[in-house]
């Protein structure tokens, strides 16, 4: 079974930068996992931020980034205002098995 | 704009059974690849299944293989979701997402509904 891992939880003061990773149980995330990153507030359906490793959505803020860092899949919030604080959630698309699985999740308090 | 509207969720006993809906609109529905994904009360994002332009090609994860079934209707911009052998496990929020263009050489979701809710309790 395949496992997507990110840290549970991260804090970050206003203005200060963050990075998000995300990791998978088969090795190291590439390119070729089209990795996603989707921004969920509580009692919202997700919006999604990144996609394909580092493509913005037109609605992406500037300040929101993606690449691979290390054999993982990275979001980088530059410059955090207190409106990010939310969970972040990394996608990783398998393949093989045609199939995509997210990772658990990393709250973020901005504090 | 895009807009996912589902509807079908509600209360059902174990073993029962639920059939969802997904209506899209705002554009060319017949050219995506559209997913399902859940969500437990309090817990993260599970993809569940996701469905090919021509309804050729479907992919579930492994919890619900056997049990749900994804289909589409292009000429209603309709998705669907067919719940059978309902648990307690699948009681979720369950999202209607957009997924990718075959055509573009990008995979991605970027558009979800707000979401039914199904709960499964005796």
């Amino acid at each position: 079974q395949t496992v997507v891992t990110q840290e549970p939880s991260l804090t970050v003061s206003p203005g200060g930068t963050v990075t998000l990773t995300c990791a998978s149980s088969t090795g190291a995330v590439t390119s070729g996992y089209y990795p996603n990153w989707f921004q969920q507030k509580p009692g919202q359906a997700p919006r999604a931020l990144i996609y394909s490793t580092s493509n913005k959505h037109s609605w992406t803020p500037a300040r929101f980034s993606g690449s691979l860092l290390g054999g993982k899949a990275a979001l980088t919030l530059s410059g955090v205002q207190p409106e990010d604080e939310a969970e972040y959630y990394c996608l990783l698309y398998y393949g093989g098995a045609q199939s995509w699985v997210f990772g658990g999740g990393t709250k973020l308090t901005v504090l | 704009e895009v807009q996912l509207v589902e509807s079908g969720g509600g209360l059902v006993q174990p073993g029962g059974s639920l059939r969802l809906s997904c209506a899209a609109s705002g554009f060319t529905f017949s050219s995506y690849w559209m997913s399902w994904v859940r969500q437990a009360p309090g817990k993260g994002l599970e993809w569940v299944a996701n469905l090919k332009q021509d309804g050729s090609e479907k992919y579930y994860v492994d919890s619900v293989k056997g049990r749900f079934t994804i289909s589409r209707d292009n000429a209603k911009n309709s998705l669907y979701l067919q719940m059978n052998s309902l648990r307690a496990e699948d009681t979720a929020v369950y999202y209607c997402a957009r997924d990718s263009r075959s055509s573009s050489p990008h995979r991605k979701i970027d558009s979800w509904g707000q979401g039914t809710l199904v709960t499964v309790s005796s």
